[in-house]
Formats: structure tokens, C-alpha cells, sequence
């Protein structure tokens, strides 16, 4: 069946570091790829998207590209904040959209 | 994007008792919505999907009994978390799709209800 894996956290980065948080997905099919955002004690927000192969989600600085090829969506930033700190979720759109297993991230002043 | 409310974001309530958590599709109507749970510092793990104006279908290992949701129009689905007890203490969220947009596009997620017995 379908599933996503992320790399296991928590990653821990200086303000302007750059961050990578790895997800790889199997899927039958060519469906959307997520990634979403948890801040404490909140629900999840959508950070980006990408629909198709080869397509680029951005938003906030935050970058992950749908690479069909080797099954990924990387999620990247060129330097991250403070306020960036929270868990980052990479999730396959369908009926039921799947879940990885969130990676958390901390990012220290 | 669409926008979806759960009330209430925090509950407290004591041993035996049943709680009701609401999710609200406030500019859209969703004949399907998810529940969630989610264990601290763990992901999401799929409860059930409820359907407007029939029974939900719920995940494997989750007790029907327990966790009654219904969907009784198409703006509002509730969980009632029913004889609770410490061990369902726990963070639920629900989710909606705009209807038509299956795998496509997101999922518009609830602010979370935070759920503690004592």
C-alpha cells in the first residue's frame, strides 16, 4: 500500500543554518505530495504542495521538489529562524491522505 | 483556503464521563471529514472517516463504541469520546476535502482539540 517515511528527528540547527528534512513515499500512481507544518499545541497547516512530477512547492522560504524518479520530496531551507521550530509532516494526498512520522525541528537563537 | 474550526481546542473532563468534539467546515461543504489522533511527539494516526448522513467507517483496532462520530449535515461531523478514560487523554484532530478534489488537493485541518482526563 501506499506510505511515506521521513527522516527520524529531532534535527537541531542554528539560526540561518540550511535544513533538510528527507521523505521518501511509495504510491501506486501519481499523487500529490504535501508537506505540513505543526506548531505546539496547534493543528496542522499546509506549508507547500506539488501535484506532479518535477514540480516545485515554496512557501515561507521552505522549498521541496516531487522528484518521481527517486520517490522523494525533500523539504528544504536555505536558512532557517527560530520561528521555524516545529514539526514538519510529509504527507501523500488521496482519499485518505497518509502521514509520515513528523520530524521535529529546533531551531536555537 | 477552505477553513475548518473544531471546538473545543482544550477539554478537561473526569473518569466516565463523555466528551463531544466538533469540526466545522465554515466556507465549504464536505460530505466526508477525518478524525485523527495524535500521540505526543508521535504522527497522526487515522481514526475514522465520517460520512454525511451515513455510518463512519472507522480504521482497524479503533473501538466504534468508543469513539461515536456522526456527520449529521454537511457542515459539521462531532466525535464523542464516550466513558473516557486517562488513556484517551490525547490530541484530536479533524480534517475535510473539498469535495471534488480527491488526491489533488490538500486537506484543510482543524486547530486540534486537546483532550485530558482525570
Amino acid at each position: 500500500g501506499n506510505s511515506v517515511t521521513q527522516m527520524e528527528g529531532p534535527v537541531t540547527l542554528s539560526e540561518e543554518a540550511f535544513l533538510t528534512i528527507n521523505c521518501t513515499y511509495t504510491a501506486t500512481g501519481y499523487p500529490s505530495l504535501f508537506w505540513y507544518v505543526q506548531y505546539p499545541g496547534e493543528g496542522l497547516q499546509l506549508l507547500l504542495k506539488a501535484t506532479k512530477a518535477d514540480d516545485k512547492g515554496s512557501n515561507k522560504g521552505f522549498e521541496a521538489t516531487y522528484r518521481k524518479e527517486t520517490t522523494s520530496f525533500h523539504l528544504e531551507k536555505g536558512s532557517v529562524q527560530v520561528s521555524d521550530s516545529a514539526v514538519y509532516f510529509c504527507a501523500l494526498g488521496g482519499f485518505k491522505t497518509i502521514f509520515g512520522a513528523g520530524t521535529r525541528l529546533f531551531v536555537k537563537a | 483556503g477552505a477553513v475548518v474550526s473544531q471546538h473545543p481546542s482544550r477539554v478537561i473532563c473526569k473518569s466516565g464521563t463523555s466528551v463531544k468534539i466538533e469540526c466545522r467546515s465554515l466556507d465549504f461543504q464536505a460530505t466526508t471529514m477525518f478524525w485523527y489522533r495524535q500521540f505526543p511527539k508521535k504522527s497522526l494516526m487515522l481514526m475514522a472517516t465520517s460520512n454525511e448522513g451515513s455510518k463512519a467507517t472507522y480504521e482497524q483496532g479503533v473501538e466504534k463504541d468508543k469513539f461515536l462520530i456522526n456527520h449529521a449535515s454537511l457542515t459539521l461531523s462531532t466525535l464523542t469520546v464516550t466513558s473516557a478514560h486517562p488513556e484517551d487523554s490525547s490530541f484530536y484532530i479533524c480534517s475535510a476535502r473539498v469535495p471534488g478534489s480527491v488526491g489533488r488537493t490538500e486537506a484543510f485541518f482543524g486547530q486540534g482539540t486537546r483532550l485530558t482526563v482525570v
